[in-house]
């Protein structure tokens, strides 16, 4: 399989919470990302956790890191129509010198 | 400017053209980045340049020709380019290759006919 895999929709009303979940295989890996992308637009780096950590929190976005299961969440609070992107988990693997492992992206659609 | 900056933005290319894509960032970064988004695929990594020097090339075809004269430049070179190559084409830079985060640009969005 892919080495780093998301679901590839999520649709969600405005004001409730958004979970994104991704999975990867590779237990070298030091850094995990969450990037976003618009519409014509690059991609935006959202937050990042060091694989040292199993949480991390920034305003309304929440990632929590399950390093035993290799499983990484982004967690959205009170989304907003605003958020409607593509989602991008990647990895870092300790030995890649700086390569990004990307998974296929989440489309996330927020509904008013 | 801020940031990492594309040029151009969208670009229509025969398949006998040569063109080149540009890229600068202005964050002071040592590590740059060529990356090819397609439909139905997950983003790829072409090369890394680290210090100016390329330290990796993830067996992309010989005709993308990178060239970084400086920490702060990137080119890409095309040419007798094939549909299939039709792509965003996406620039980032970071800290040092391995170490802090990749900052994107917008991308060039690429159509070869």
């Amino acid at each position: 399989g892919e080495d780093v895999e998301q679901s590839l929709f999520l649709s969600v009303r405005e004001g409730d919470s958004s979970v994104i979940n991704c999975t990867y295989t590779d237990s070298s890996s030091t850094y995990l990302y969450w990037y976003k992308q618009e519409p014509g637009a690059g991609l935006q780096l959202l937050t990042y956790i060091f694989s040292n950590m199993d949480m991390k929190q920034d305003q309304r976005l929440t990632v929590l890191l399950n390093k035993k299961d290799k499983h990484l969440s982004l967690r959205i609070a009170d989304t907003q129509t605003g958020d409607s992107a593509i989602y991008f988990c990647a990895e870092m693997r300790g030995t890649s010198y700086g390569k990004l492992t990307f998974g296929q992206g989440t489309i996330l659609t927020v509904h008013p | 400017e801020t940031g990492v900056t594309q040029t151009p933005r969208h670009l229509v290319m025969g398949m006998t053209n040569k063109k080149s894509l540009k890229c600068e960032q202005h964050l002071g970064h040592n590590a740059m980045y060529w990356y090819k988004q397609s439909a139905k695929k997950p983003l790829e990594l072409m090369f890394v340049y680290n210090f100016k020097e390329q330290t990796e090339n993830n067996s992309v075809p010989s005709r993308f020709s990178p060239e970084c004269p400086n920490s702060s430049h990137l080119f890409l070179h095309l040419h007798t380019l094939q549909p299939e190559d039709s792509a965003l084409y996406l620039c980032a830079s970071s800290q040092e290759a391995g170490a802090g985060e990749q900052y994107f640009g917008p991308g060039t969005r690429l159509t070869v006919t």
